[in-house]
C-alpha cells in the first residue's frame, strides 16, 4: 500500500494563479480531509469529505474548492492564488466505523504564493 | 465547540531527562482525545489516543498520557527522550456523538527539542 499520497511536493505560483493539489489514497478509506499548517496556528481543516459525492466545508474554506467524483481521490482546486494561501498543506484519509480515528497524513504539499 | 490549547510552543529537554508537553481542552460533551507527532519534513503520525475506560494510555516510542476530566487535560510524557524524539507534537480533540462525522480540531503544536 502506497498511504495517501500527494502532488506536488512543492509548487510556487504568483498571485492569481490557479492550481490543483492532488491527493490519492489506496486504502478504501471513506473519510478525506484538507488542512493547511501555518507557523502557530497547528492544522486547520479546509474541506472535507464523507464519500464519494459528497463534501463540506471545514474552518477555512474560502479559495478552496474540492471536489470527490472517487473513493480514492480528493483534489484540491486553489482558485485564484493569494499570498495569504502560502502554506502546507496535508491530505488525511481514515476509515468509517469503530476505527475511525486511525487517520493517515499524505507528505505535504509546500506552496508558496509570491 | 471543542478547542485545544498547548501551552507550551517550544519545549527544549536535555537528552534522557523527562519531558511532559501540556494540553488542555474545552468542550461541552464528551471527547476523544489524541496525540500526533510530526518528524521534520513528514507528515502527522498518530502517537497514542484516549477512547473511553484507563486515563493512562501508552503509545508508540515509550510515550504515555493522561486524562484528565476534572483538569480538562490531557499531558504527554515521556521518562526519558532521545535526540529522535525531537518533532513537533500535536494534541487533538473529537466530541463523542458525531457518528460518521467525526471531526478533529487540532492545537497550535509544541516544538520537542533535544539537546545532547
Amino acid at each position: 500500500n502506497a498511504g495517501v499520497t500527494q502532488t506536488p511536493k512543492f509548487q510556487v505560483l504568483k498571485t492569481g494563479q490557479s492550481m490543483t493539489l492532488q491527493c490519492a489514497q489506496d486504502m478504501n478509506h471513506e473519510y478525506m480531509s484538507w488542512y493547511r499548517q501555518d507557523p502557530g496556528m497547528g492544522l486547520r481543516l479546509i474541506h472535507y469529505s464523507v464519500g464519494a459525492g459528497i463534501t463540506d466545508q471545514g474552518e477555512v474554506p474560502n479559495g478552496y474548492n474540492v471536489s470527490r467524483s472517487t473513493t480514492e481521490d480528493f483534489p484540491l482546486r486553489l482558485l485564484s492564488a493569494a499570498p495569504s494561501q502560502t502554506s502546507v498543506y496535508f491530505c488525511a484519509s481514515r476509515p468509517s466505523g469503530q476505527v475511525w480515528y486511525e487517520q493517515y497524513f499524505g507528505p505535504g504539499t509546500r506552496l508558496t504564493v509570491t | 465547540a471543542q478547542s485545544v490549547t498547548q501551552l507550551d510552543s517550544q519545549v527544549p529537554v536535555f537528552e534522557e531527562a523527562p519531558v511532559e508537553l501540556r494540553c488542555n481542552y474545552s468542550s461541552s460533551v464528551s471527547v476523544y482525545l489524541f496525540w500526533y507527532v510530526q518528524y521534520p519534513n513528514q507528515g502527522l503520525q498518530l502517537l497514542l489516543k484516549y477512547l473511553s475506560g484507563s486515563t493512562l494510555v501508552k503509545g508508540i516510542n515509550g510515550f504515555e498520557a493522561e486524562f484528565n476530566k476534572s483538569q480538562t487535560s490531557f499531558h504527554l510524557r515521556k521518562p526519558s527522550v532521545h535526540i529522535s524524539d525531537t518533532a513537533e507534537y500535536f494534541c487533538a480533540v473529537s466530541e463523542k456523538g458525531n457518528f460518521g462525522n467525526e471531526k478533529l480540531t487540532f492545537g497550535t503544536g509544541t516544538r520537542l527539542t533535544i539537546i545532547p
